[in-house]
């Protein structure tokens, strides 16, 4: 499985757009990015996913460039709900579960 | 839709008893995964099912813990012995796996807090 590097935390305001970068630089041919969000006292939720270029949802954006060694997770104006923990997770999809990390904790203020 | 249902919320229990979480996953979903999630760190996988069989518990251990799925629905893990170094939250998690537009992305419950003195 490819191992996954991304900031420990990350500070931000209300309104401001919050990009988050993971390092995956043994990633696969075959392996798909997969980010998830986590709050406290619940389980990880699933944000978004993709292979290469971009991908965008009503949620995030997710940016991987030509050679998927990095990716970037986007999130437009950020709000105080959108503190969590968000986790980068490399690997192909299929029968055995993805590995998750320790994740980047990101911190919105007012 | 209703999501993975886990029970107990919470739990505390001394070292060297025994405990017991229950999970029902959403309704179709034939993978049922159970983590084990230590405070500050991410969730570490214990055991996959595929229908009622295993697909991968080689993080589980097998000295001490234990999991079923019976008719490929629900699901119990069970710590015998506890230790203290089991202190942490249990969560189960679903996913279609087959078919559909994202069949592996897991739906998680909301776990149970296990808390050994």
């Amino acid at each position: 499985l490819a191992k996954t590097t991304q900031p420990i935390s990350m500070d931000s305001y209300e309104g401001q757009e919050v990009n988050i970068t993971c390092s995956h630089n043994n990633i696969a041919t075959n392996d798909y990015i997969t980010w998830y969000q986590q709050f406290p006292s619940q389980g990880p939720r699933f944000i978004i996913q993709g292979y290469k270029t971009k991908v965008t949802n009503e949620v995030a954006s997710l940016f991987i460039p030509a050679d998927r060694k990095s990716s970037t997770l986007s999130l437009p104006r950020v709000s105080l709900s959108d503190t969590a923990v968000y986790y980068c997770l490399v690997g192909r999809e299929g029968r055995r579960a993805l590995t998750f990390g320790s994740g980047t904790r990101l911190q919105v203020q007012p | 839709e209703a999501g993975v249902a886990q029970s107990p919320r919470y739990k505390i229990i001394e070292k060297r008893q025994s405990v017991a979480f229950w999970c029902n996953p959403i309704s179709g979903h034939a993978t049922l995964y159970w983590y084990q999630q230590i405070l500050g760190q991410g969730p570490k996988l214990l055991i996959q099912f595929q229908n009622n069989g295993v697909v991968d518990d080689s993080q589980l251990p097998k000295d001490r813990f234990s999991a079923e799925r019976l008719k490929g629905v629900d699901s119990t893990l069970k710590i015998q012995p506890a230790k203290l170094e089991d202190s942490a939250v249990y969560l189960c998690a679903s996913s279609l796996g087959t078919g559909g537009d994202a069949p592996y992305e897991q739906y998680f419950g909301p776990g149970t807090r296990l808390t050994v003195t």
